[in-house]
This record gives structure tokens, sequence and C-alpha cells, in this order.
């Protein structure tokens, strides 16, 4: 399973773009890169997941370069409300996607 | 979108009790479940994989007689933590994992159990 690297912690004002990155430099080649949100005292809620160049949903971006060895979530616009820690994980889009590692997680603190 | 339920969302018992936590994707079905084990400040740790009709299988160092884990149906997995001691205190979540549309395997977590163990 490859193992990810993300910064630890991020601060942020409201209403900026925040890029989150994360190194995943032992990718395979069928694993997906999902990223996931998490408040304190509450399961991780998914946020969004791609395999290669760009995905877009209604609440962000995931940007993947040809060599997949790395993916920036990108979220815009954040409010207070975004203060949260954000997992990347990489791994099989089967049924062992819950295999998939947990990192270190990056905490984003969003001030006013 | 696709929800996973836990009950009870918090339980305290004593020391040497059995505590039964239960885990249910409430609008679609899902073979296989995870249970992952969070302590403060700390990220998740899988303890084991919840396979529908079958065994569970542990991850190393998790205690499986210690840890049941039944999966009686495509809805519903419950881990039971047996003779629970003050360092089995934790934030207890599961997940079940969506077949969606186009073979895309999307994992969902429940809210997760905060269990306290005096």
């Amino acid at each position: 399973l490859a193992k990810t690297t993300q910064p630890i912690s991020m601060d942020s004002y409201e209403g900026q773009e925040v890029n989150i990155t994360c190194s995943h430099n032992n990718i395979a080649t069928n694993d997906y890169i999902t990223w996931y949100q998490q408040f304190p005292s509450q399961g991780p809620r998914f946020i969004i997941q791609g395999y290669k160049t760009k995905v877009t949903n209604e609440v962000a971006s995931l940007f993947i370069p040809a060599d997949r060895k790395s993916s920036t979530l990108s979220l815009p616009r954040v409010s207070l409300s975004d203060t949260a820690v954000y997992y990347c994980l990489v791994g099989p889009s089967n049924t062992n996607a819950g295999k998939s590692t947990f990192g270190d997680g990056t905490t984003l603190t969003v001030k006013p | 979108g696709a929800v996973v339920s836990q009950h009870p969302s918090w339980v305290i018992c004593k020391s040497g009790t059995s505590v039964k936590i239960e885990c249910r994707s409430l609008d679609f079905q899902a073979t296989t479940m995870f249970w992952y084990r969070q302590f403060p400040k700390q990220s998740l740790m899988l303890m084991a994989t919840s396979n529908e009709g079958s065994k569970a299988t542990y991850e190393q160092g998790v205690e499986k007689d210690k840890f049941l884990i039944n999966h009686a149906s495509l809805t519903l997995s419950t881990l039971t933590v047996t003779s629970a001691h003050p360092e089995d205190s934790s934030f207890y979540i599961c997940s079940a994992v969506l077949v969606g549309l186009g073979l895309t395997y999307e994992q969902y977590f429940g809210p997760g159990t905060r269990l306290t163990v005096t």
C-alpha cells in the first residue's frame, strides 16, 4: 500500500483558495487517490476521488500530474467551517478500498 | 448520498464488561465493511475487514478474540469489544464500500462511537 506524505498543518483565511498537496511516490498502477475531511469526534467525510489529470465536483478539485506521484486538493473560497483535518488516501478502487492506510493528515485552520 | 450509521454514538462501560457497536449502511448494500480505531490527535488505524457471510480479517496486532466482528447481513456489521479495559477507550469508526456506476468504489464512514472504559 502506497505511503502518503502531507503537510502537518496549514493556515488560511476566509475566502481564500487552499491547496493541499499529498506525495505518494509508490503509487501503483491500479491505485486511486481519495481525499477525506474529518471534524473532531466525527467520521471522515468523502470529498473527492481521482485517478489522473483533474477531477472537479461541487466542493473541491483534485489535480493529479501525469506521473501520479503527487496530488493536490484545491478548496475554493474556504470558510471557517472548512477547518478540519484532511486525509489523502491512495489505494485500489475495489472492495479493498478500505485497506488504504490513513496518513497523518493535514490540519487546516481557517481564520476570519 | 450514501449514509452509514453507528450505534451507539457514545458508551461508557466498566472494566471487564463487553460492549457491542453496530454499523449500518442505510441506503445501500455493502458486502465489505471496515472497522477503524482512532486515538486522540491521531490518525485512523484499520483494525479489521468485515465481509458479509464470512469471517473477518484482522490487521496485525489486533486481537480477534477481543474484538469480535460479525457481518450478518449486507447492511449490518457489529464490533464487540470483549472484557474491555481502560486502554480500549477510543473512538471506533466503521466504513462501508459502495460500488457505484462504472464500478467506482467509494468508501463511506459512519459517525463514530466514543467508547470510554472506566
